[in-house]
């Protein structure tokens, strides 16, 4: 079993919906998790980041972590396509060293 | 601006060459990394520093070597390139103490191997 699972997608909603993004992990002892998302052909900017079950909200983008269940989405609302992108999940490995294990990233299109 | 720059964007080599990959930071980050990215895989560490001449393997460190002689600049070296290590390479940094995690991407260096 990979470490961190997503859906590739593509995933496609409509201009102005919710967009829900879900990964899981095996790694029990993770502590942080983090949300990248990935233009075509540029490399991975973080968008947010999350520790601590619950909801952490910030603009449009509001990430759940339930630590219980090992999953970890992220809910983007009122969908641009300028957010027409990949979005990688990765959390912190527990080993140390700030070391991050990615998803393999779900595909996001919105359509106007 | 927080910068990572990678030393090419696109190489085309031959099998059996040896090929360096260079990575330069500049915001006196502890940590450095080099992933290798290729479709539906994601992202897969290959090895990562933690501070000068220190590093750790990866999840694929297999036919690679890294150098790290000072602290904001980060080698990754294809000491034969095989056709299967065409992809797209990508070095990031972060702080080791004190920080939140994040990783600093630079641009990514295209690599394909004849």
């Amino acid at each position: 079993q990979k470490e961190v699972e997503q859906n590739s997608g593509p995933l496609s909603v409509p201009e102005g919906a919710i967009a829900s993004l879900n990964c899981t992990y095996s790694d029990r002892v993770s502590q942080s998790f983090f949300w990248y998302r990935q233009y075509s052909g540029k490399s991975p900017e973080l968008i947010m980041s999350i520790y601590s079950n619950g909801d952490k909200e910030d603009g449009r983008f509001t990430a759940q972590l339930n630590k219980a269940s090992q999953y970890v989405s992220l809910l983007i609302r009122d969908s641009q396509p300028s957010d027409s992108a990949t979005y990688l999940c990765a959390l912190q490995f527990s080993g140390g060293y700030n070391k991050l294990i990615f998803g393999a990233g779900t595909r996001l299109a919105v359509h106007p | 601006d927080v910068k990572v720059t990678q030393s090419s964007r696109y190489l085309v080599k031959r099998t059996g060459e040896k090929v360096f990959l260079e990575c330069v930071q500049d915001m006196d980050h502890e940590n450095m990394f080099w992933y290798r990215q290729d479709p539906g895989l994601g992202l897969r560490l290959i090895y990562f520093s933690y501070d000068v001449k220190m590093k750790e393997k990866g999840d694929i460190p297999e036919g690679y070597s890294v150098s790290r002689e000072k602290k904001e600049r980060f080698s990754l070296i294809l000491e034969s390139a095989s056709t299967n290590q065409t992809s797209m390479y990508l070095c990031a940094s972060s702080k080791r103490r004190g920080g939140t995690g994040e990783l600093f991407f630079g641009e990514g260096s295209r690599l394909t191997v004849l």
